[in-house]
């Protein structure tokens, strides 16, 4: 079983849609939770993160963490053929390394 | 962008000839990292490194080596490459051990025939 699983997709959805990107982990230990945005051909960038539980909200962008269930999210609202990108989660060891997932390719149709 | 730069950008080379890739940063970041991207694997490290001349395998490090004589500068070598080596490789810099946000470069795609 990996660390982190992240369902590749790809999702595709019209303009305007709620997006909802999701990650499993199995290490408890995890306290940091990032989404990265990669568009094609390009280095991943950080988007937003989290530490521990809850909710962060960023203008059309929320992440979410329920550690209970191991389970993160990242919900696009309104989304926008500029948010076509694959996403990574990722989750920091506490040391060098952080475990990326596999990414989640999002296509918005206007 | 953060400062980051990658090359080549692109590379096609026969198996067993030895490769370098180089990454340069302006941004005086002490930390810098070499990640593979395959598809179904996501990114993983093959080294990183703490310091100039302090360097460490990461969890996909066999039949790779680097160096690190400038804060700027970290050169991933391939010393035999191997058609297993094809893929797109992305350095990534951050700030301090204990910031977690790590700035990536644009890639180089490398093709082992």
């Amino acid at each position: 079983q990996k660390e982190v699983e992240q369902d590749p997709g790809p999702l595709s959805v019209p303009e305007g849609a709620i997006v909802s990107l999701n990650c499993t982990y199995s290490n408890s230990a995890f306290q940091y939770f990032m989404w990265y945005r990669q568009y094609s051909r390009k280095g991943p960038e950080l988007l937003m993160y989290t530490y521990s539980s809850g909710n962060k909200e960023d203008g059309r962008f929320t992440a979410q963490v329920d550690k209970s269930s191991k389970y993160i999210s990242l919900f696009i609202r309104d989304s926008q053929p500029s948010d076509s990108a694959t996403y990574l989660c990722a989750m920091p060891t506490g040391g060098f390394k952080t475990i990326f997932g596999a990414g989640t390719r999002l296509f918005v149709k206007a | 962008d953060a400062g980051i730069t990658q090359s080549p950008r692109h590379k096609v080379t026969e198996t067993g000839t030895p490769v370098t890739l180089r990454c340069h940063q302006t941004e005086n970041h002490r930390y810098m990292y070499w990640y593979r991207q395959d598809p179904g694997h996501g990114l993983r490290l093959i080294h990183y490194s703490y310091g100039v001349k302090d360097t460490d395998k990461g969890e996909v490090s066999d039949g790779y080596s680097v160096s690190r004589s400038k804060t700027e500068d970290f050169l991933l070598t391939l010393e035999s490459a191997t058609s297993s080596q094809t893929s797109v490789y992305f350095c990534a810099i951050s700030e301090s051990q204990g910031n977690y946000e790590q700035y990536f470069g644009p890639g180089t795609r490398l093709t082992v025939t």
